[in-house]
């Protein structure tokens, strides 16, 4: 199983609105990244978990905030999200020591109101 | 990491190679080169890497310059399904991937 799924496909959710992306791998992966993708832009990292710690936060806003609950797992957890906020969020997992093959999932499209 | 350089688009012609070339003048001597491709509506999908040597996989071929500041991949045979934004990365090991803005390529048939 080289997938990894990702729910909800779509989101809309408003300003005030408390809500979770979700992310699943069951390849045995150590790595776990959460990026966010613009229309017509390239994917920007956000998140990276190796070993289910954080390791790398580029800055984000707390208004993102990542969790591991175990190393097949990673949720990402909105909280009064702006409009500009809308974008597809791709989580991506890897080995632990082949990180430059990282797994994308297909993305949630997140549309904040 | 090293800046690359990419077309913004190229179109091929189905079943025809599709080369797509990176400049990446600033590279140092321990970054590899990566290539991703993103096709419409799905995840980024990773293709290939290499350091100097060229290399072959299943999907690709990655030809890197001698004097590594330039790489072609090269598809051999492209189909519609090829279509796609491609990537390329030049960075030092690790797990950080930085994309550019990539290269639009349309297969025609």
């Amino acid at each position: 199983d080289t997938e990894v799924t990702q729910t909800p496909k779509h989101l809309v959710m408003g300003m005030t609105n408390k809500k979770s992306l979700k992310c699943e791998q069951h390849m045995g992966h150590r790595a776990m990244y959460w990026y966010k993708q613009k229309a017509k832009k390239p994917p920007e990292l956000m998140f990276v978990y190796s070993y289910e710690k954080l390791s790398i936060n580029e800055s984000v806003p707390s208004r993102f905030s990542p969790e591991c609950p175990n190393s097949s797992l990673l949720n990402l957890h909105l909280h009064a999200l702006q409009p500009e906020d809308s974008a597809l969020y791709l989580c991506a997992s890897s080995q632990g020591n082949r990180d430059y093959e990282q797994y994308f999932g297909p993305g949630t499209r997140l549309t904040v109101t | 990491d090293a800046k690359t350089t990419q077309p913004p688009s190229m179109d091929c012609a189905e079943g025809r190679a599709a080369n797509l070339p990176c400049n990446h003048s600033t590279i140092s001597g321990n970054e590899y080169v990566y290539w991703y491709r993103q096709i419409h509506s799905q995840g980024p999908q990773y293709i290939i890497h290499g350091l100097k040597n060229n290399e072959t996989n299943e999907m690709a071929s990655l030809i890197i310059t001698e004097d590594r500041k330039s790489s072609t991949l090269i598809l051999p045979h492209a189909t519609l399904r090829d279509t796609a934004v491609y990537y390329c990365i030049v960075r030092v090991d690790g797990n950080k991937l930085v994309f550019g803005a990539g290269t639009i390529l349309r297969v025609k048939s």
